[in-house]
Order: structure tokens, then sequence, then C-alpha cells
């Protein structure tokens, strides 16, 4: 079965650094999302992209949060200047029209 | 109060039972999700519905949509079952999907 690649599987990084966690979402998929879950907590919409730009995002998706499809092929989620707050396992997911969805197995990320 | 409800939060079952778990929402869906999470943390989609019923091998989901609710059906449950069991809903007229707590589910040989 075609897969949703992450990566890094974990990311260590100072409060105040920017990050770039990396997908490779299902090839012909069309619709590319971000989530994120904070430890113990249920799982978050962070952010929606289709035809290359922004569809839909949450409260969460501020201005220290944005992504990118650079190069057909990738799908970036890059917080800019990160706080203790965003240590979470962050999800990308794909899909196609009337499909199920297809997640990664998850960027842990660890703020300290 | 949450917009996606699941019950039980918590549910414990022998092997070979049959398990029912719940979910209800309070808004507008052009979809309703089924996931599953394993202890992990990784995501699988079990399924999409949008109306009716589905099933794959030992898994039944339903949907009343005139009632808000869904239920997700485990026949002949097998320790392997054992994870956290996601209902998500798509929101209508956007692609936001809005999730419940999740079902811990533990299957005893």
């Amino acid at each position: 079965e075609p897969e949703v690649t992450q990566t890094p599987s974990h990311q260590v990084t100072q409060m105040g650094q920017e990050v770039i966690l990396r997908c490779v979402p299902i090839s012909n998929h069309l619709y590319f999302y971000w989530y994120r879950q904070i430890l113990g907590q249920k799982v978050e919409f962070l952010v929606s992209f289709y035809n290359n730009e922004i569809s839909e995002k949450s409260e969460i998706f501020d201005d220290q949060f944005s992504v990118e499809r650079p190069d057909g092929s990738n799908f970036t989620l890059k917080i800019r200047s990160t706080k203790l707050e965003d240590s979470a396992m962050y999800f990308c997911a794909s899909t196609g029209i009337g499909e199920k969805l297809f997640f990664g197995s998850g960027t842990q990320l660890s703020v300290l | 109060k949450n917009e996606v409800e699941q019950s039980p939060q918590n549910l414990t079952a022998q092997e070979g039972e049959f398990i029912t778990i719940n979910c209800s929402y309070s808004v507008g869906i052009s979809a309703l999700h089924w996931l599953q999470q394993h202890p992990g943390g990784g995501i699988v989609s079990l399924f999409m519905l949008s109306s009716g019923k589905k099933k794959h091998g030992r898994l039944i989901a339903t949907i009343n949509i005139q009632e808000k609710h869904s239920s997700l059906h485990i026949t002949a449950s097998h320790p392997r079952d054992s994870a956290v069991y996601i209902c998500a809903v798509v929101a209508r007229r956007t692609d936001k999907l809005i999730f419940g707590t999740g079902t811990r589910l533990q299957v005893f040989p």
C-alpha cells in the first residue's frame, strides 16, 4: 500500500529556534494536511492545503507556522520560533477525492 | 462542550466479544472518519463515511446523519485490536477535521 513518509521521526530543538518538518504525501493525492497531538491530548487540526495554497487553518496555526510544497513532492511545515508548548507529535496526511486519509508515522517534536 | 463526543472513553473486552464504540457530533458534516491509533502513535484510517454503512473484515461502521451519530463495531475482537479508536468529522463546507478524544480499547486473551 502507498505510504505517506515523514522526516525526521524525532526532532529536539531549543526554544526560539526554527524547525522544518517534512512530509512526502502519496503521489497522486491532491489534499494535504498537518495535525498535531500534544502528549495525552486529542489530535488537533492545524492546516489543509490544496492546489498549492492553504484552504483552511485552525486558530493554532498562527504567524509562527507556515506550509510549503516546494517541489511538487515534499510538503513542509515550518515553525519559525518554537515555544515550549509546540512540543507535540506532528502528523502529515494526504488524500484524494472521496478517499480515506493516509497518515504519516509522525514527527515527535521536543522543544527545550 | 466538544463538538465530537465519543463513548465509552475506555473499554476492556475479552477476546471474541462484540464491541461497539459510539460517536456523536453537533456540527453539520460532509464526512466522518474512523481512525485507529496504536500505542506507538501511528494513525491508520479505517473508514470514511458520508452515509449508510461500510464493512471491512471484522469492522463495521455506520452513520445516521439525521441523528448525528456513528458507531464502530468490531466482531470477534482480538488482542491485536487493542488501540485507541478516534472519530473525526469533516465540518461541512470546510476541510477542517474535528477529532473526538478517542476510545481506548483493550482486548484480553
